[in-house]
């Protein structure tokens, strides 16, 4: 496709339900980004992969967050028992080459978290 | 954490005005990127500068960047109701670190 898509765009939740978000990047990207971002805040960093390998899970805030992306393409982003603060717009981006700093991040439209 | 930390957190000017925004960051960089977001969308890149660069353009952007204060600034001219949006600037590490962004209203 022509930028990184991400889906669902919404998603509600109930408190202690698991979830899903995937990740397209732009075919070819070697890097992939996951970030946070609540309300009013700017992004944070939760998790890079470079191809299949996660090369930085530092930014996870528990071990409820596990990322995955096994074939070096699309990724999925997974929130087990789902807590009312993991509420935010979850954004993935993906860059072509290895380094992040030196590069462009083309962002997905992010998928909105609710938590009831 | 976030390293980046934008100010003002809000600006409102009149279309036609220039906006500027500062940024500044605690650790040495290689670079430093400007991104903008649009209410309910992804990020947009804008305009990266490098470390060893003072000042960049890119049609009605400027950035500039002093290391030694670790801060850069970006400025928007002849503004128009289009450029109404937050904008955030991105220090790199190995990942990016994000400030907390300007929200920019531009009334037409």
């Amino acid at each position: 496709g022509a930028g990184v898509s991400q889906s669902p765009r919404y998603k509600v939740a109930k408190r202690g339900q698991d979830v899903a978000l995937r990740c397209d990047p732009i075919s070819g990207h070697v890097s992939l980004f996951w970030y946070q971002q609540a309300l009013g805040q700017g992004p944070e960093f939760l998790t890079y992969f470079q191809n299949e390998a996660q090369l930085d899970k530092s930014g996870l805030p528990s071990d409820r967050f596990f990322a995955e992306r096994p074939e070096g393409s699309v990724s999925t982003l997974k929130i087990q028992r789902t807590q009312q603060e993991d509420s935010a717009v979850y954004l993935c981006a993906s860059s072509l080459v290895v380094l992040a700093g030196d590069n462009e991040q083309f962002f997905g439209p992010g998928t909105r978290l609710t938590v009831l | 954490s976030q390293q980046g930390e934008e100010d003002p957190q809000a600006l409102s000017i009149q279309e036609g005005e220039n906006a500027t925004m500062n940024c500044s960051y605690k650790t040495s960089i290689n670079n430093l990127q400007w991104y903008r977001q649009n209410s309910g969308r992804g990020l947009v890149h804008l305009i990266l500068i490098r470390s060893n660069e003072r000042e960049k353009h890119s049609g009605r952007l400027r950035v500039t960047l002093d290391t030694s204060k670790k801060s850069s600034s970006l400025l928007i001219t002849a503004s128009r109701a289009a450029d109404t949006a937050s904008y955030f600037c991105a220090t790199d590490a190995f990942q990016f670190y994000f400030g907390t962004g300007t929200s920019l209203t531009v009334i037409p």
